[in-house]
């Protein structure tokens, strides 16, 4: 089974600063994607970014990168500039690719809370 | 990508009623999912729904508690049965679109 972890429960940053969230994940599967969800006060699940295990480059999408660390099972965000609108919680997800058994469902880590500070 | 609409929003209700929640999706899918996502933690998977056959459910969680429904590739139904109050949670469909999609969430309170 994989397991997802997300090792800090808070964070805070400063508006227009850098934060890095962090992620390790465990699983012996090589067909995989990993993805980084916001989840605002709103509720409503937002997908950030998406990795596919396979790419060795590493993902961005404007502001948001990942450091995607195949061999030590990590996939870490980083935020640049962050805004006041960034304050949200962020999970991080495992889905199982290709067909098959548990292929398709997604593992998700308990969540990092962030606040950005004016 | 697709868009979900989820309905009802929120919703009160009374200990050992049912509650029935519905997301419609803009476009066909194959795949469905209903996850649970308990106040102020993660989110939890309760069943894959597939159009035309029976839902996969996953460990801790049975169809007589939360019956579902896939009619077709665009709609699907969760009904949360016999509610007490353990039940108050977020619930949410989603579908697979190279990133899940999800619905904005339905915030059941069991009182």
């Amino acid at each position: 089974a994989q397991t997802v972890t997300q090792s800090q429960p808070e964070m805070s940053v400063q508006e227009a600063e850098t934060v890095t969230l962090s992620c390790t994940y465990d699983t012996s599967e090589n067909n995989y994607y990993l993805f980084w969800y916001k989840q605002p006060p709103s509720r409503q699940m937002i997908l950030v970014i998406r990795q596919e295990a396979y790419k060795q480059q590493n993902a961005t999408e404007n502001r948001f990168s990942v450091n995607f660390q195949k061999a030590a099972k990590s996939f870490s965000l980083k935020i640049s500039d962050s805004q006041l609108g960034d304050t949200a919680m962020y999970f991080c997800a495992f889905m199982k690719g290709g067909v098959g058994t548990n292929a398709g469902k997604s593992t998700f880590g308990d969540g990092t809370t962030l606040t950005v500070k004016p | 990508s697709a868009v979900i609409s989820q309905k009802p929003s929120r919703d009160i209700c009374q200990r050992g009623t049912s509650l029935t929640i519905q997301c419609q999706v803009d476009s066909q899918v194959t795949m469905m999912f209903w996850y649970r996502q308990q106040p102020g933690q993660s989110l939890t998977l309760i069943a894959t729904a597939n159009q035309g056959s029976e839902a996969t459910y996953e460990s801790g969680f049975v169809i007589d508690k939360f019956p579902i429904s896939r009619p077709n590739l665009t709609f699907s139904t969760l009904t949360v049965s016999n509610m007490s109050p353990e039940d108050s949670s977020i619930y949410l469909c989603s579908l697979w679109d190279y990133g899940y999609t999800f619905g904005s969430g339905t915030r059941l309170t069991v009182v």
